[in-house]
């Protein structure tokens, strides 16, 4: 069983519309948990990042963590056309070191 | 500031070339790493680093070689390219559990 677990996709999603995107883990160390947008030919670039449960808003976007579920989330409003891009969450287990654990990315595509 | 600094973006080889992957980093960051991504693969973890002078294995290390003489650089090289390590490398770096910047990648083609 792979750490992350991570909807590939691809979605697709009318301008305007309330995106939501997934990953469900197996470690119930993990303590930080990030999503990253990587857009076509590019680096992943951090977008959001959380400690522990709860919700972090910046912007469109919201992170939410659930860790009683093992359990992520990142949800974008008003999703725009410059939204499109792979997004890859990933998370961190404290006790090992600074290795991060990815997933495998959800490919994004809003229609204007 | 130009963070994470990659060389070269694109490169071909010839099934048993060696040659080194550059990643500098301006930021001051302990820790150092090494991904390769392939499609429906993710980012696989090479090797890393979490401070000058050491370095360990990640996920898939074998047909690699890294090391880190100063905090700013750090160098993989690829000892004998096969068509398996045709991928994007990304370098990343990062101070703590924030998260890691990334390069903006070295796409390398073994034929």
């Amino acid at each position: 069983q792979k750490e992350v677990e991570q909807d590939p996709g691809p979605l697709s999603v009318p301008e305007g519309a309330i995106v939501s995107l997934n990953c469900t883990y197996s470690n119930s160390a993990f303590q930080y948990f990030m999503w990253y947008r990587q857009y076509s030919r590019k680096g992943p670039e951090l977008l959001m990042y959380t400690y522990s449960s709860g919700n972090k808003e910046d912007g469109r976007f919201t992170a939410q963590v659930d860790k009683s579920s093992k359990y992520i989330s990142l949800f974008i409003r008003d999703s725009q056309p410059s939204d499109s891009a792979t997004y890859l969450c990933a998370m961190r287990d404290p006790n090992t070191g600074n290795q991060f654990y990815f997933g495998t990315g959800t490919s994004l595509t809003v229609i204007p | 500031n130009a963070g994470v600094t990659q060389t070269p973006k694109f490169q071909v080889l010839k099934t048993g070339q060696s040659m080194t992957l550059q990643c500098a980093q301006d930021m001051n960051h302990e820790y150092m790493s090494w991904y390769r991504q392939d499609p429906g693969m993710g980012l696989r973890l090479i090797h890393y680093s979490v401070g000058a002078g050491i370095t360990d294995q990640g996920e898939v290390p074998n047909g690699y070689n890294v090391s880190r003489s100063t905090t700013e650089d750090f160098p993989l090289r690829l000892l004998s390219a096969a068509p398996s390590q045709t991928s994007v490398y990304f370098c990343a770096s990062s101070r703590g559990a924030e998260g890691y910047t990334f390069g903006s990648g070295t796409r390398l083609t073994v034929v």
